[in-house]
């Protein structure tokens, strides 16, 4: 059972906008960044927002960040095929002195 | 452009150690926090090591004691040391660098590490 939470699965159609989720507590999303991390099938994971809701360079403004309180969210724009994907949210716990990651989205798009 | 590349995965008995390497080129393993993730075949991302620049370590909960995390700086490489291997430990195994922390800006293919008998 992973510290974060996030749904198992979402799903949308291209051009959808789809929206996932990330709750923890105080001692992480409460306290620290949240970054979001993308895996397409059979690849290494890849950065997608750090530090709640900057996007790297190489990222497509489609993709966005937000928190509040102890809940964090990862939103998608003009959803596309190529979008489908595990999506795991991450930050730092200060009580485990560690990172964190949730259980991972499976986002496909119908 | 940085590219990671980790080397040193293989089948393993249990009990056994395994070093991992990561090298590349675009970056530093004096300047960027150092880490390595895993992921059991079909499962989530777990946290494994981080290593900061200035020489303090971090181990998740799960190996601690048994994993350790170091550099050479001459060869720009960080090296993942896995003791008395279980087979709960089987996964492939990302290296992962950051400018900033908690953070993993860039990630490596994956090497496949199997503790089995």
């Amino acid at each position: 059972q992973s510290v974060l939470t996030q749904p198992p699965s979402a799903s949308g159609t291209p051009g959808q906008t789809v929206t996932i989720s990330c709750s923890g507590s105080r001692s992480n999303v409460g306290r620290n960044i949240v970054n979001w991390y993308q895996q397409v099938p059979v690849t290494a994971p890849r950065l997608l927002i750090h530090s709640d809701n900057h996007r790297p360079s190489w990222i497509p403004d489609r993709f966005s960040g937000s928190k509040s309180g102890t809940s964090a969210s990862l939103a998608i724009t003009g959803l596309q095929s190529e979008d489908e994907g595990d999506y795991y949210c991450a930050t730092w716990d200060d009580s485990l002195n560690g990172v964190v990651f949730g259980g991972g989205t499976k986002l496909t798009v119908l | 452009e940085v590219q990671l590349v980790e080397s040193g995965g293989g089948l393993i008995q249990p009990g056994g150690s395994l070093r991992l390497s990561c090298g590349g080129s675009g970056f530093s393993v004096t300047r960027e926090y150092l880490s390595w993730v895993r992921q059991a075949p079909g499962k989530g991302l777990e946290w494994v090591s981080v290593l900061y620049s200035g020489g303090t370590t971090y181990h998740a909960d799960s190996v601690k004691g048994r994993f350790s995390i170091s550099r050479d700086t001459a060869k720009n490489t960080f090296y993942l040391q896995m003791n008395s291997l279980r087979a709960e430990d089987t996964a492939f195994y990302y290296c992962a660098i950051s400018t900033g922390w908690p953070g993993f800006d860039f990630w490596g293919p994956g090497t496949l590490v199997t503790v089995s008998s």
